[in-house]
């Protein structure tokens, strides 16, 4: 069993582009959340999924960003006309059922906006 | 939303000292994990302990739900327990987590 995936785990980017980010959770875990850490902070909830529909969001998530889970497997978050506020660690999770909540965090993807 | 402390902030030991970590939070919850975030950044489960007690190893917790707080028992310390503990709790499917206690081991 593999455990949550995310791709890439570095990213690099101009302030003004277009970023996504990929995210595949553990098979059959129909929950997958995105949380975005910043330097000294915990983990802070961005978005969640149960299987394909967007259950939740955060004020934190702003127009400029988007998640898709179109066929309840893997999800995808992106930011447009990024900003330097944006530079953060992007994190996902998946846990297994309504009645089993624990998560599982893939390795993060660390985004620096120049 | 649901308010979650984390004490200490910052914590230094002796490699194979004892130390206990503790996490309070302001409402009930049905959900609290413990988690240690190594210095890449991943985060591994310690324990998923919205109550009662469990052991795995040199860790222990004990969440205390009608209470509020949850601990966390690292024995006998080692240099690879270094790095960023957080508990993350919640009421319904969205944890929130504390700030975390940032744990240095030395040899």
């Amino acid at each position: 069993d593999t455990g949550v995936s995310q791709d890439p785990r570095h990213k690099i980017t101009k302030r003004g582009q277009n970023v996504t980010f990929r995210c595949d959770p553990i098979s059959e875990h129909n929950r997958l959340y995105w949380y975005r850490q910043t330097l000294g902070q915990g983990p802070e909830f961005l978005t969640y999924f149960q299987n394909e529909a967007q259950l939740e969001k955060s004020r934190l998530l702003s127009d400029r960003f988007s998640a898709e889970r179109p066929k309840g497997s893997f999800s995808t978050l992106e930011i447009q006309r990024t900003e330097q506020g944006d530079s953060a660690m992007y994190l996902c999770a998946s846990s297994p059922t309504a009645w089993d909540n624990e998560q599982f965090f893939g390795p993060g993807t660390r985004l620096t906006v120049l | 939303g649901i308010q979650v402390e984390q004490s200490p902030p910052d914590l230094i030991l002796q490699e194979g000292a004892n130390s206990t970590l503790r996490c309070n939070f302001s409402d009930s919850v049905n959900n609290l994990q413990w988690f240690h975030q190594n210095p890449w950044g991943q985060l591994i489960n310690l324990f998923y302990i919205p109550s009662g007690t469990k052991q795995n190893g040199r860790l222990s917790a004990t969440t205390v739900a009608t209470e509020r707080y949850s601990l966390l028992y690292i024995s006998s310390s080692q240099t690879t327990d270094s790095g960023v503990y957080f508990c993350a709790v919640g009421g319904s499917y969205i944890p929130t987590f504390g700030r975390g206690t940032s744990l240095i081991v030395h040899p």
